[in-house]
């Protein structure tokens, strides 16, 4: 079946370090990927997507790569700051108009 | 731009009678909308998909008997549980994708979710 996994439920780090937060899936073939931030509480906001044949993706702070050989994306966000603290989603799907399937998240904080 | 809003935000009812939860794209028309359902400390899952004009289609263990989808505009999707139960409490979130001139567009948009408590 389908799976997908965010490496760790929560990652601790310090304000102005890089947080690299990861994805893996399995037995799936997405076309394109895409991450979200949730806060407690609220739906998930949307931040970046990357195509299955885009390597990587910049929106200022924040950097998304994508590896279909190896079957996981790598979410970075640099010069971290306290705001970012907030559970990070990643998401796949098939094609563009289908549904989402989530991975648990990973619960970052960043401490000043 | 890509506002999506959900209605109420949250709502407490006994348990056997029945919530409607309003899902509406603000500022561009969504041919789907997807209705998820998540419990705390858990991702979301996915319960139907909802097609403009159309009749949703449910995931596997959701029943559609229970859980009602009407998707009569292109900016407007309900989702009613019915005889609602302790169990059902949980957080519902709605998405949209947008209806661009060369048809659904990849990004997704949610809605900030309702959380319903049953008593």
């Amino acid at each position: 079946s389908q799976k997908i996994e965010q490496n760790s439920e929560a990652l601790n780090i310090q304000e102005g370090k890089t947080a690299t937060l990861t994805c893996n899936y399995t037995n799936y073939s997405p076309a394109y990927l895409q991450w979200y931030r949730q806060d407690p509480g609220r739906g998930p906001v949307f931040l970046l997507l990357i195509r299955e044949n885009e390597k990587e993706k910049r929106k200022e702070r924040l950097k998304v790569t994508f590896d279909t050989t190896l079957k996981q994306s790598l979410f970075h966000i640099t010069a971290s700051q306290p705001a970012d603290s907030a559970t990070y989603l990643c998401a796949l799907a098939s094609q563009a108009g289908t549904a989402l399937i989530f991975g648990k998240g990973t619960t970052l904080s960043v401490s000043s | 731009g890509a506002v999506v809003s959900q209605h109420p935000s949250w709502v407490i009812c006994k348990s056997g009678t029945s919530v409607k939860i309003e899902c509406r794209s603000l500022d561009f028309q969504a041919t789907t909308m997807f209705w998820y359902r998540q419990f705390p400390k858990q991702s979301l899952m996915l319960m139907a998909t909802s097609n403009e004009g159309s009749k949703a289609t449910y995931e596997q263990g959701v029943e559609k008997d229970k859980f009602l989808i009407n998707h009569a505009s292109l900016t407007l999707s309900t989702l009613t549980v019915t005889s609602a139960h302790p169990e059902d409490s949980s957080f519902y979130i709605c998405s949209a994708s947008s209806a661009g001139g060369g048809g659904a567009t990849y990004e997704q948009y949610f809605g900030p979710g309702t959380r319903l408590t049953v008593t």
